[in-house]
């Protein structure tokens, strides 16, 4: 089944630990992206990546890192996560992005 | 820069009732694409129409149908004999040619059909 897979799903964590949210998909998508949403504000993107090794600062980027080592993984790295990075998170990936979007079940986020 | 605005907040109607949704995008390219996302209280995105803007053909989909006017810059989705399963809050996306590697989306409008 075509999927793009993030986890945790659900977490709780404190202000200064770090902590990375994977995110996998297996259509073999060049494109990933990750977003994050806000009441009132929709969805912002965060980080995007063309392909391998190749990544791009999104509209909200600040206090967030990523890689892209392998095709398939995308995962967001939160180094010293602050209560202003509590949100619901998503991970998306596409063939191109005139394409249709595939979007993780998304990463809730709280801390405290 | 582009923009999508989504004014209506939160909707609600009484099921088997016609409900629009109403998207307005700003942009100055002459290629881009618009897009429908639906969440529903499960939290997942679940996509719902692309359209390119060279296509500005209605669409209907079983009771979902899509207006698109260039001449409004406007995206407007309608479900026909709403049922309790819309309830969600719906989406509206666009990104243009030249920076295809980012979807800007609107504030998105939440949907609550009663029965």
């Amino acid at each position: 089944e075509a999927q793009v897979t993030q986890n945790p799903r659900y977490l709780i964590t404190v202000t200064g630990k770090k902590l990375t949210v994977t995110c996998s998909q297996n259509m073999n998508h060049e494109y990933m992206s990750w977003y994050r949403q806000d009441p009132g504000l929709g969805l912002r993107q965060i980080y995007y990546s063309m392909n391998v090794e190749v990544t791009d600062k999104g509209d909200v980027p600040e206090g967030y890192k990523v890689s892209r080592k392998e095709k398939r993984n995308f995962p967001l790295i939160l180094e010293s996560p602050s209560p202003n990075q509590t949100s619901l998170y998503f991970c998306a990936s596409s063939p191109g992005i005139t394409g249709e979007l595939f979007f993780g079940e998304g990463s809730r986020l709280t801390v405290l | 820069a582009q923009k999508v605005t989504q004014a209506q907040t939160e909707i609600s109607v009484v099921e088997k009732e016609d409900v629009t949704l109403d998207c307005v995008y700003e942009t100055r390219d002459t290629t881009y694409y618009l897009f429908w996302y639906k969440q529903p209280p499960s939290g997942e995105l679940v996509f719902l129409i692309r359209r390119n803007s060279f296509d500005e053909q209605n669409e209907i989909s079983g009771r979902y149908s899509w207006n698109f006017q260039k001449s409004t810059s406007s995206f407007n989705f309608t479900i026909t004999a709403s049922q309790v399963v819309d309830s969600a809050v719906y989406f509206c996306a666009l990104t243009v040619s030249y920076n295809t590697d980012k979807l800007i989306f609107g504030t998105g409008t939440r949907l609550q059909v009663f029965p």
